[in-house]
């Protein structure tokens, strides 16, 4: 099985930076992605970490370090439209696609 | 616009009823899921259909039943639901079983009284 941990809500002004933690435990690591999903919308695919280190797409940046069993989802020059919950999600072994979600993280952007 | 579209968008049923749900994917991929989307509680993985291939979760009860005709369309048959079966219902396709990327739809959100 496997245990996920983020935040459950966080606030950050607008222009600024956040930084979304995630922790896991499980077996057979295989791949750690992050979603956004906006209220009363579907979840987005923002990004896939499989090895160590740092991918940076845009104004946003997920890290991951295996050892630790600890992500995080860098967001830059925070705008009003980032106000979304964040989901962590581990993929495990060999299980294709069945990621299993932590609680998500709701980012409120304020002015 | 999304690619992957479910109907109804909201649904409201007693608990003696049969409903379904219904999602089609229009991005040409091969695998198909159906996740539940609690208040305050993880998205969870109910079933993944894979080049005809199903795959569940067995802590899914029976009264939910899956059924996917050909790897475009995916349903959800409700039967004898229980109030603590009211949630969000997304579905989800990716191009294969380890692409990495689920493309979701926005939802049915079902009531059950």
């Amino acid at each position: 099985g496997q245990n996920i941990d983020q935040p459950t809500e966080m606030t950050a002004t607008e222009g600024a930076i956040v930084q979304i933690n995630c922790t896991y435990q499980t077996s057979g690591f295989n791949g750690l992605f992050w979603y956004q999903q906006h209220a009363g919308e579907a979840p987005t695919f923002l990004s896939y970490n499989v090895l160590d280190g740092l991918e940076e797409k845009g104004r946003f940046s997920s890290f991951l370090s295996r050892s630790k069993g600890y992500s995080y989802l860098l967001l830059k020059e925070l705008q009003m439209k980032d106000s979304a919950s964040y989901l962590c999600a581990v993929r495990e072994g060999d299980a294709g696609n069945m990621l299993t979600f932590g609680g998500g993280t709701r980012l409120m952007v304020k002015p | 616009e999304t690619g992957v579209t479910q109907t109804p968008r909201h649904l409201v049923m007693g608990m003696t009823n049969k409903k379904s749900l219904k999602c089609e994917q229009h991005l040409g991929h091969n695998a198909m899921y159906w996740y539940k989307q609690s208040a305050k509680k993880p998205l969870e993985l109910m079933f993944v259909y894979s080049l005809e291939e199903r795959v569940e979760n067995n802590s899914v009860p029976s009264r939910f039943s899956p059924e996917c005709p050909n790897s475009s369309h995916l349903f959800l048959h409700l039967h004898t639901l229980q109030p603590e079966d009211s949630a969000l219902y997304l579905c989800a396709s990716s191009q294969g079983r380890s692409s990495g990327e689920l493309f979701f739809g926005e939802g049915s959100r079902l009531t059950v009284l």
